[in-house]
């Protein structure tokens, strides 16, 4: 079961443009995570907003949240060739907070 | 920096055969979790611990896979018989009690042949 569906499922864009990912849950959430996965690795951790929060920061990277949308976006500003990665939203759900993963977003950032 | 270690790394198998992939987590980390990644898809949880018990195996077919994590430490997910459709990645991650962000190993490739 997945809780998260992301859009677009493909993103191609050149160097230094902007890309937005988004994702949409199904469930109330306390917390929703974004992950990045560079092909054939494992999942890297970027950023975290919480059910109280709207807009989150770090570096290159704003997430946003919309609890009443069941919603939020990742942007990644100034885009790198070194961006291309699959994009994961999660988020915890149950009473043992699992952790459930979107389908993700394949970016592709072209020099 | 400290890592989540799985092997092996790639393991080729015949179909109806028994297969066994090792997690060893972050030291101190008390939730393990792993994860099965079809190519294009987003990680499914199979399975659950915290420390030593299973606390979610809802996803996790049981007539052929089984996982334990004695000790609450290193933790083994078994297969057996292998099927086609268990080709995937097999992903284990760890999270340290009350925290919420993941830490993943870099995954065991599991090809069904």
């Amino acid at each position: 079961s997945q809780q998260g569906e992301e859009d677009p499922q493909a993103l191609s864009i050149q160097e230094g443009e902007n890309a937005t990912m988004n994702c949409s849950y199904k469930t109330s959430i306390n917390n929703l995570q974004w992950y990045r996965q560079n092909s054939g690795r494992g999942l890297v951790h970027l950023i975290l907003i919480r059910s109280n929060e709207r807009e989150k920061h770090s570096g290159r990277l704003r997430v946003t949240l919309d609890t009443s949308k069941k919603s939020s976006s990742l942007l990644i500003t100034a885009s790198r060739a070194a961006d291309t990665a699959s994009y994961f939203c999660a988020s915890h759900s149950g009473g043992y907070n699992k952790l459930i993963f979107g389908a993700g977003t394949r970016l592709a950032v072209h020099p | 920096e400290a890592e989540v270690a799985q092997s092996p790394r790639y393991k080729i198998t015949e179909k109806s055969q028994a297969v066994a992939f090792w997690c060893d987590p972050i030291s101190g980390h008390a939730t393990l979790y792993w994860y099965r990644q079809i190519l294009g898809q987003g990680p499914e949880l199979l399975v659950q611990f915290q420390d030593e018990s299973v606390v979610d195996d809802s996803q996790l077919p049981k007539d052929r896979f089984s996982a334990e994590r004695l000790k609450g430490v290193d933790s083994t997910l078994k297969i057996q018989p292998a099927e086609l459709g268990d080709s995937a990645m097999y992903l284990c991650a760890s999270s340290p009690e009350g925290h919420l962000e993941a830490f993943f190993g870099q995954g065991t490739r599991l090809t069904v042949v």
